[in-house]
């Protein structure tokens, strides 16, 4: 079964403070993607990466960076928190062509 | 942006009772994904439809893709409490990237 873990499950930072939140897979999948989910909007996709070192701005890209250094570990970053990131975000993985995407647990993100 | 609607956003009903929703795209859809969110939880890839008209079926669970390959919808029979969540359809546009629909939530009247 893939596994997708995002390293906190919740999460309280600061407004101006710089936010990492990590995600592993263990599938070996080349695509992994960063969502946020927020109330009557969905899943809104931040930015994925289709191979090592590689990222494409989503939707909403503003205010967040990512990073792949490895296969397996796919990192969003915000840079200077606002308050307005505040929001369930969610990682996912999958492999190459229109395949399921595997979501891991999320993590509530609260900026006070 | 491309984007699929889903309708309706909320659905109450009685445990028992049928349930479907549906999604539309203006543009013909080359394939199309249906997930489903519990309470709490994370959503959890169900089916994947990519024949024009197919129907697949899991257990009480219908997936439906239109003739024209522009709309899909998801029905339920017989609603139990287990069906609770939020279910999602979502598509690509012609790359790897998946565009969800808002979803639909369903509670259930024991």
């Amino acid at each position: 079964d893939v596994k997708v873990t995002q390293s906190s499950r919740y999460l309280v930072k600061r407004t101006g403070e710089k936010v990492f939140l990590e995600c592993v897979q263990d599938m070996d999948h080349e695509n992994m993607f960063w969502y946020r989910q927020d109330p009557g909007l969905g899943l809104r996709l931040i930015y994925f990466s289709y191979d090592v070192k590689m990222k494409e701005k989503g939707d909403i890209p503003e205010g967040y960076s990512v990073s792949r250094e490895k296969k397996e570990r796919f990192s969003l970053i915000l840079e200077s928190a606002s308050t307005n990131q505040t929001s369930m975000y969610l990682c996912a993985s999958s492999g190459t062509g229109f395949q399921p995407q595997h979501f891991g647990d999320g993590t509530r993100l609260s900026i006070l | 942006g491309q984007q699929v609607m889903q309708i309706p956003q909320y659905q109450h009903v009685q445990e028992g009772e049928d349930f479907t929703t549906y999604c539309n795209s203006s543009t013909t859809l080359s394939n199309i994904q249906w997930y489903k969110q519990r309470p709490g939880g994370h959503p959890v890839f169900l089916i994947q439809l990519v024949k024009s008209g197919e129907v697949k079926k899991q257990k009480r669970l219908t997936f439906q893709f239109g003739e024209a390959k522009k709309n899909s919808s998801l029905h339920i029979t017989a609603t139990q409490t287990t069906d609770v969540g939020t279910y999602f359809c979502a598509t690509n546009f012609g790359n790897e990237k998946l565009t969800f629909g808002t979803g639909t939530r369903l509670t259930i009247i024991p």
